[in-house]
């Protein structure tokens, strides 16, 4: 398989509470991504941060990158049940046109 | 505007029927991707289209796969003599670029269930 890695697997948090999730990847990368996918439902992207960029914040979104390390963490703050799903980062390789390489995923649950 | 359509949304087939799912990516997009989703998985790439030219179908998992695109905006992912192994989620991409930094318009995907 060449998909990277999230951890945790699966988080349940209350509403209100930050939640955080993090991504290892393996190969040089353009940029990283995250995005969402509700059960049973398309993936939606979230955020993109380019392989020169160290964070990068966009509403309730934080997401840092560590190119070192090949590592990745997205913050969600003030959770909302709303905010329950299954959250992937993808790395796109250093190559023109080639596809985003997803990871196995957290899945998030907000309860209220 | 319109995103990525799919369909059907769900489909059913007996082990050994040929399947035929069909994506409408975004107009003007360039590259179209195809993924396979397994249960509790992430998306894994089958093959990826600019235009009308399958520039990399390196993901396919086997000749009983094959996509087209043939005017270079509706794709077509048939899977011929389709066997258990094939369950899963099948989504598609489009995405305006085909180069450079840029993010992919997933569609809702087709449910495979092969019975």
């Amino acid at each position: 398989s060449q998909q990277g890695e999230e951890d945790p697997q699966a988080l349940s948090i209350q509403e209100g509470e930050n939640a955080t999730m993090n991504c290892s990847y393996k190969t040089s990368i353009n940029n990283l991504q995250w995005y969402r996918q509700n059960s049973g439902r398309g993936l939606v992207h979230l955020i993109l941060i380019r392989s020169n960029e160290r964070e990068k914040h966009s509403g309730r979104l934080r997401v840092t990158l560590d190119t070192s390390k090949k590592s990745s963490s997205l913050l969600i703050t003030a959770s909302r049940a709303a905010d329950t799903a299954s959250y992937f980062c993808a790395t796109e390789p250093n190559q023109a046109g080639t596809a985003l390489i997803f990871g196995k995923g957290t899945t998030l649950s907000v309860s209220s | 505007g319109a995103g990525v359509s799919q369909s059907p949304r769900y489909k059913v087939a007996k082990r050994g029927q040929d399947v035929a799912l069909r994506c409408d990516p975004i107009s003007g997009h360039v590259s179209l991707f195809w993924y396979q989703q397994a249960l509790g998985q992430g998306p894994e790439f089958l093959t990826y289209f600019q235009n009308e030219a399958q520039l990399d179908k390196s993901g396919l998992p086997s000749d009983r796969f094959f996509a087209e695109r043939p005017e270079g905006s509706v794709s077509t992912l048939k899977i011929q003599r389709t066997q258990q192994e094939d369950s899963a989620v099948y989504l598609c991409a489009s995405s305006p670029r085909t180069s450079g930094t840029y993010e992919q318009y997933f569609g809702p995907g087709t449910r495979l269930t092969v019975t």
